[in-house]
Formats: structure tokens, sequence, C-alpha cells
């Protein structure tokens, strides 16, 4: 069955970097975009953006152009998304979704303090 | 970025009850619109997709209608399984936007 497997909790600090990864199992890779989308419990669900899972190419919602950046390794079928300057703003549990958002990995809670 | 407006933001309703949760988009988005459940520490599912489709394995007391732009998802009869919160999305123009929520409790 479709799985998508995320990586674990992060305790990061003010300014400091963190990348999490979202492995796919259950279909080809390459068939679907994966998307990312942050979830705080002041402003809800928000679309980060996806990427081509084939061809790398990217798309960011323009609310975090410099703050995620998306990559992906197709012989793992991993995507990954590195979150830079963290702020305690970041604080957020981060989804990766296949496709139309028919199917979600389990989230990563990432806390951002001192 | 498209806006997504969804009512109530709560509410409760009794077992067996009939409940129906609607979402306006602030443009045409045609029938690009999902609903998804969410449950306490779980991942959001989705429960209907372009507007009137059931995703596999959701059961067949939940639909999805369209009138001109308002989208709503309804419960036929409620289950003590389907407390949660309810989210719609647009998929029509990125970025994707979800509407607020609308939590679900039991009467």
């Amino acid at each position: 069955q479709v799985q998508l497997q995320q990586s674990g909790a992060e305790l990061a600090k003010p300014g400091s970097s963190v990348k999490i990864s979202c492995k796919a199992s259950g279909y080809t890779f390459t068939s679907y975009y994966i998307s990312w989308i942050k979830q705080t419990t002041g402003q809800g669900l928000e679309y980060i953006g996806y990427i081509n899972t084939g061809s790398g190419g990217t798309n960011y919602n323009e609310k975090f152009k410099g703050k995620a950046t998306l990559t992906v390794d197709k012989s793992s079928s991993t995507a990954f998304m590195q979150l830079s300057s963290l702020t305690p703003d970041d604080s957020a549990v981060y989804y990766c979704a296949r496709g139309q958002l028919g199917a979600w990995g389990q989230g990563v809670m990432v806390t951002v303090s001192s | 970025d498209i806006q997504m407006t969804q009512s109530p933001s709560s509410m409760s309703a009794s077992l067996g009850d009939r409940v129906t949760i609607t979402c306006r988009a602030s443009q045409d988005i045609g029938n690009y619109l999902s609903w998804f459940q969410q449950k306490p520490g779980k991942s959001p599912r989705r429960m209907i997709y372009g507007a009137t489709n059931l995703a596999a394995g959701v059961p067949s007391r939940f639909s999805g209608s369209r009138s001109g732009s308002d989208y709503s998802l309804t419960i036929s009869s409620l289950e003590s399984e389907d407390m949660a919160i309810y989210y719609c999305l647009q998929s029509i123009q990125y970025p994707y936007t979800f509407g607020a929520g609308t939590k679900l409790e039991l009467k």
C-alpha cells in the first residue's frame, strides 16, 4: 500500500536549519509530485509547495520562498524539505503528501527554541 | 491566492444527525475541491475529491456537492467516529489553499 514515512521530530535553535525527509513506498515514486504542508494551531494548514519527483522542478508558495528548499533523491524514493534561518514562527508540524494530497505522511514536529 | 471561506468554524451534533459543512471559494475553482478529515494527533485524510467523488475506503454516509461557488460536505447520519476537524482544499491553482476548518463535536 502507499506509504509516506517521514523522519523524526526536530528540536532546533533559532537561526539554524533542519532537513526533514519523506520516504515513499508502494507506488512508482516518479509518477506523483510530492507536496509539503505546514500545520500550526494558529494558522491552520498552509501549502508550502511541491516538487516534481521526476524532473526535480519545484513550485513554492511565495510565503515560503527563501524559507523552504525542496529536493528529491529518486534512487531512494525520498523527498526532502530543508527549512532555513529558523525562528519560533517555524515551529509546526510539517507533512508531505502525494499528488492531489491523496496520501499523507505522519508529520514531523519541528520545535524552534533557544 | 484563492481564499476558501469555511463555515461553521465549529458545531455540535447528535449521533444520527445529518450534518453539513460549507466552503466558498473567492474565485472559480470548478470542481477542484477536496474535503479532509483530521483526528487529534493524526494526519489529514482525504474524504472527497473533485467536489463530489468519494475517496477509497470512505463510508457512504459522506458525500460532497456543489452549488455555484459553494461546496458542501454532508454526513447523512453522524457516527461517533466522525468527530474530527474537517477542512476543504482548492487545488485548481497554486498555492493550494485550505479552509480554516470545522470542528465537529458530539452534543
